[in-house]
């Protein structure tokens, strides 16, 4: 089955600087790659996305970047802040309707 | 998805018991998703249901069930519970199924004793 890997488990940085967030899958069926943040005792939340036919995405100071040939894709965090603090979760998708999600990476922003 | 709304919100039972936990998805989405988190881990995929049929399933035993009613809300069922079943359930819903953007409910905090 699929097996998604995310690195690093903890990521601290200092206020201002950029994050990055790297996974990687195994199954070359997975074609949509979301990412979520969540915050302690609450429900995961999409920041953004990315399907198998783009190579990257971007929403204000969040990207993402896929690499199909080698099953790699990225969270990148720019100007980070405070609030950004929080777990985030990658994940692959599969038309067979299975979502596998990575262990999660603690992210401290300190001000 | 703020639309997700599950019940209840937190569980207690006993080793063997069974339990059903509720999920509705967000207005005119015919998805559901259910997923378990453990503590300190991602969510693992238990089953998506579209249009009322089963349409993916994860890697979770047969003491594991669940079904889709016409409104399109979801149940989950876990008979003969184990301590190991602790855990936050995620429900989450989408407009189509497979790939199709997802949001997530609240969650039903199961503790097992």
């Amino acid at each position: 089955g699929e097996n998604v890997e995310q690195h690093p488990s903890t990521l601290s940085v200092q206020e201002g600087d950029s994050a990055v967030i790297k996974c990687t899958y195994s199954d070359s069926a997975s074609n949509y790659f979301p990412w979520y943040k969540q915050e302690l005792g609450k429900r995961p939340q999409l920041i953004i996305d990315i399907r198998s036919n783009v190579g990257e995405k971007k929403d204000q100071r969040i990207a993402v970047t896929l690499n199909k040939t080698a099953k790699h894709f990225s969270l990148h965090i720019t100007e980070t802040q405070p609030e950004d603090s929080a777990v985030y979760f990658c994940a692959a998708s599969t038309n067979a309707g299975k979502s596998t999600f990575g262990d999660g990476t603690t992210l401290t922003v300190k001000p | 998805d703020a639309g997700v709304t599950q019940s209840p919100t937190h569980l207690i039972k006993t080793r063997g018991q069974q339990v059903t936990l509720r999920c509705s998805p967000i207005s005119g989405h015919k998805s559901v998703s259910w997923y378990q988190q453990v503590l300190g881990q991602g969510p693992q995929f238990i089953f998506q249901y579209y249009e009322k049929e089963e349409r993916g399933r994860g890697n979770f035993p047969d003491r594991f069930s669940a079904r889709q009613f016409p409104n399109y809300s979801s149940e989950l069922n876990v008979n003969a519970l184990l301590l190991g079943d602790s855990a936050l359930y995620l429900c989450a819903s989408g407009a189509g199924w497979s790939t199709d953007t997802q949001y997530f409910g609240p969650g039903t905090r199961l503790t097992v004793l």
